[in-house]
């Protein structure tokens, strides 16, 4: 009950593309939803996070869409760039711990 | 802010030694969590540290401790070292209250590798 189920494990996007990567939950105690990116040899580094509150939020090109009722989200990368070439894990923690939870990473490749 | 530093960054070490790892918080966050990485198991929780106490611990066998001091730095001790430990370690801050109680921010991680 506890894992996160990431899509796909690779995504290959031509430049100005929209990438999107999908996660699913089964823990209904989830209510925090943070997207992080991660190049290699660096740690991730958080991009946009999201609560139940709310079905969407934007913040520059990254777009999180949250569906409570079906328990998924995803993340949107408008206007992919070669620069945005990088693994990218959901995550999910609950309101009583800052235990994250999360999926197993997609590889996104942006063409030139 | 300076970011969250960790040392060292790489460290290899042989089976049966134990290997104590360093975490410097953001300056002003309470909580660490430390997580492990692996190509197989991805990013696993090991456990976290809120003013000096361990409030959460994941699935790891006793190997596996962790300290935080008074000024919110962090370490944890690795003992009797397997081969299966390679992995990278990283340590995560986090606020610890307010409205981004949960948001973390994690390091460039320690790189262990055991032979």
């Amino acid at each position: 009950q506890q894992q996160v189920k990431q899509s796909p494990q690779s995504l290959i996007v031509q430049k100005g593309g929209i990438s999107i990567i999908n996660c699913a939950y089964e823990n209904t105690a989830f209510d925090y939803f943070p997207w992080y990116q991660q190049f290699p040899g660096k740690g991730p580094a958080l991009l946009i996070a999201i609560r139940p509150d709310v079905s969407e939020k934007k913040e520059g090109r990254f777009t999180i869409s949250f569906n409570k009722s079906a328990k998924q989200f995803s993340l949107h990368i408008m206007d992919s760039q070669p620069g945005d070439s990088a693994t990218y894990f959901c995550a999910a923690s609950g309101s009583s711990a800052r235990q994250l939870t999360f999926g197993s990473g997609t590889q996104l490749t942006v063409l030139p | 802010k300076a970011g969250v530093t960790q040392t060292p960054r790489y460290l290899i070490k042989t089976r049966g030694q134990q290997v104590t790892l360093s975490c410097s918080p953001i300056s002003g966050h309470r909580s660490v969590s430390w997580y492990q990485q692996t190509p197989g198991q991805g990013l696993q929780f090991l456990f976290e540290y809120f003013s000096e106490t361990q409030r959460n611990k994941g699935n790891f066998p006793g190997r596996f401790s962790g300290r935080q001091f008074s000024n919110s730095r962090s370490e944890m001790n690795v003992s009797t070292l397997e081969l299966g430990d390679s992995a990278l370690y990283l340590c995560a801050s986090s606020p610890g209250g307010g409205l981004s109680y949960n948001e973390q921010f994690f390091g460039p991680g320690t790189r262990l590798t055991v032979l």
